[in-house]
């Protein structure tokens, strides 16, 4: 079965903080693949970046990085110096080869001035 | 690049009345899909249809039913609207369920039931 867990319901920083949005996902596929969307308050998912089973370097953009740890199932979001224009939820997705996404609740971020 | 258009973005419906959402991609992909957004329930998947010509039920299907028309074009029926279809609909449509590429969403209809 997949399973996608974002314990953290809410986030309140305050702008320039960092923070770090939790993914936690269960699959027994050995080929995978994961994702994360941002859906600002307009609504729209917009898709930030995908990561694949076999690829556990981390990648940065800009002021977003993401953190892989197959050991651990998790696969974090971390967004440096925060912007207003962060608040948004956040969502991370897996998706096993031949399957459908799995979405996780999502993580509301509030990024305060 | 339109990629997913949804008609409509707003409705408004009375119990019992029926209605059809439209999802059209330009994308060429064989994947598309419809899925709910409740607060605090994340995305639900209602159905999908993995490739053209077949349709197959989510996690919540029950009071929908969906027409691939081609392959591009995805519609979602409601026949007796109930309150608690009221929601953000969204469709998606992706590669294949075999692709490791992302599902791109349209912005969604947001549903009233009264």
């Amino acid at each position: 079965a997949q399973k996608v867990t974002q314990a953290q319901t809410e986030i309140s920083v305050v702008e320039k903080e960092d923070v770090t949005l939790d993914c936690v996902y269960e699959t027994r596929d050995t080929t995978y693949y994961l994702f994360w969307y941002k859906q600002p308050p307009s609504g729209e998912l917009v898709f930030l970046i995908r990561r694949n089973s076999f690829d556990e370097q981390n990648e940065i953009s800009g002021r977003y990085s993401w953190n892989f740890q197959k050991s651990t199932s998790s696969f974090n979001f971390t967004i440096t110096a925060s912007q207003v224009v962060d608040s948004a939820v956040y969502f991370c997705a897996l998706k096993n080869y031949g399957q459908n996404f799995v979405f996780g609740p999502g993580t509301r971020l509030s990024v305060l001035p | 690049n339109a990629g997913v258009t949804q008609t409509p973005k707003f409705q408004v419906l009375k119990t019992g009345q029926s209605m059809t959402l439209q999802c059209a991609q330009d994308m060429n992909h064989n994947s598309m899909y419809w899925y709910r957004q409740d607060p605090g329930m994340g995305l639900r998947l209602i159905y999908y249809s993995a490739s053209e010509g077949t349709t197959d039920k989510g996690e919540v299907p029950n009071g929908y039913n969906v027409s691939r028309l081609n392959k591009r074009e995805f519609s979602l029926r409601l026949e007796s609207a109930a309150p608690s279809q009221t929601s953000v609909y969204f469709c998606a449509s992706s590669e294949g369920r075999g692709s490791n590429q992302p599902q791109h969403f349209g912005d969604g209809t947001r549903l009233s039931i009264l």
